[in-house]
C-alpha cells in the first residue's frame, strides 16, 4: 500500500524557516518524481514545487521561488522542502504528492494527510 | 501561467442526478487535465487522468471528456458519498494549475 506520511509542520514566526519531511512507503521511491502542494485554510490547491526521480529536475512556484527549497533522499525514502522568509502568506497545510507513471501526463496519483504550516507571530 | 476556470462554483444534486463540472483552460493543455474529490478534512483522491482515464478503484459512475481547452467530470448517478468538493489540475506546463474547485452537496 502506497503510504505518504508528513511531517515537521508547526507555528512560525515571519521570516523564520521549516523544513518539512515525508516518507514514503509501498513502492520504489527512486522511480517517482514528487511535489510538494499546499491548500490555505479554505481555499483551493497550489502546486509548489516538483522534483524528478533522480533529483535531475526541479520547479517552483514563483510564490516560493528563491525561498523554498525541494530535496529528496532516495536511499531515506523521503521527501523534503526546506521553507526560509516565511510569510504569513505560507500559511497552509503542505501535501507530498506523488507523480502518477503515465506517459506524458502530469497527475498526483497519491496523497500524504498533509502537514500544517502556519506562519504568525 | 495557464488559467484554470471551473464551473460552477457550487452544486447541489439529488440522489441517482446525472451531474457535470466544467474546467475551461487558458491555452491548449492536450488532455493533460485530472480530476480529484476532496472530502471535509480529508486529502485529494485522484479521479481521472489524462483527460478520461479511469483511476484504479474509482466507480465507472464517474468519467471525464474533453480536449483542447474543455473537459468536463460527469458523475452519472449522484450517490451520497459523493459529497464533497472537486478540483480540475492541468499537467501540462509549469507551473501546474488547479481550477478553483467546485462544492457538490447532497439536495
Amino acid at each position: 500500500e502506497v503510504q505518504l506520511v508528513e511531517s515537521g509542520g508547526g507555528l512560525v514566526q515571519p521570516g523564520r524557516s521549516l523544513k518539512l519531511s515525508c516518507l514514503a512507503s509501498g513502492f520504489t521511491f527512486s522511480n517517482y518524481g514528487m511535489n510538494w502542494i499546499r491548500q490555505a485554510p479554505g481555499k483551493g490547491l497550489e502546486w509548489v514545487a516538483s522534483i524528478s526521480s533522480s533529483s535531475s529536475y526541479i520547479y517552483y512556484a514563483d510564490t516560493v521561488k528563491g525561498r523554498f527549497t525541494i530535496s529528496r533522499d532516495n536511499a531515506k525514502n523521503t521527501l523534503y522542502l526546506q521553507m526560509t522568509s516565511l510569510r504569513s502568506e505560507d500559511t497552509a497545510l503542505y501535501y507530498c504528492a506523488r507523480l502518477g507513471d503515465y506517459p506524458g501526463i502530469t497527475h498526483f496519483d497519491y496523497w500524504g494527510q498533509g502537514v500544517m504550516v502556519t506562519v504568525s507571530s | 501561467d495557464i488559467q484554470m476556470t471551473q464551473s460552477p462554483a457550487s452544486l447541489s444534486a439529488s440522489l441517482g442526478e446525472t451531474i457535470s463540472i466544467e474546467c475551461r483552460a487558458s491555452e491548449d493543455i492536450y488532455s493533460n487535465l485530472a480530476w480529484y474529490q476532496q472530502k471535509s478534512g480529508k486529502s485529494p483522491q485522484l479521479l481521472i487522468y489524462a483527460a478520461n482515464r479511469l483511476q484504479d478503484g474509482v466507480p465507472s459512475r464517474f468519467s471525464g471528456s474533453g480536449s483542447g481547452t474543455q473537459y468536463s467530470l460527469k458523475i452519472s448517478g449522484m450517490q451520497p458519498e459523493d459529497e464533497g468538493d472537486y478540483f480540475c489540475l492541468q499537467g501540462s506546463k509549469f507551473p501546474f494549475t488547479f481550477g478553483s474547485g467546485t462544492k457538490l452537496e447532497i439536495k
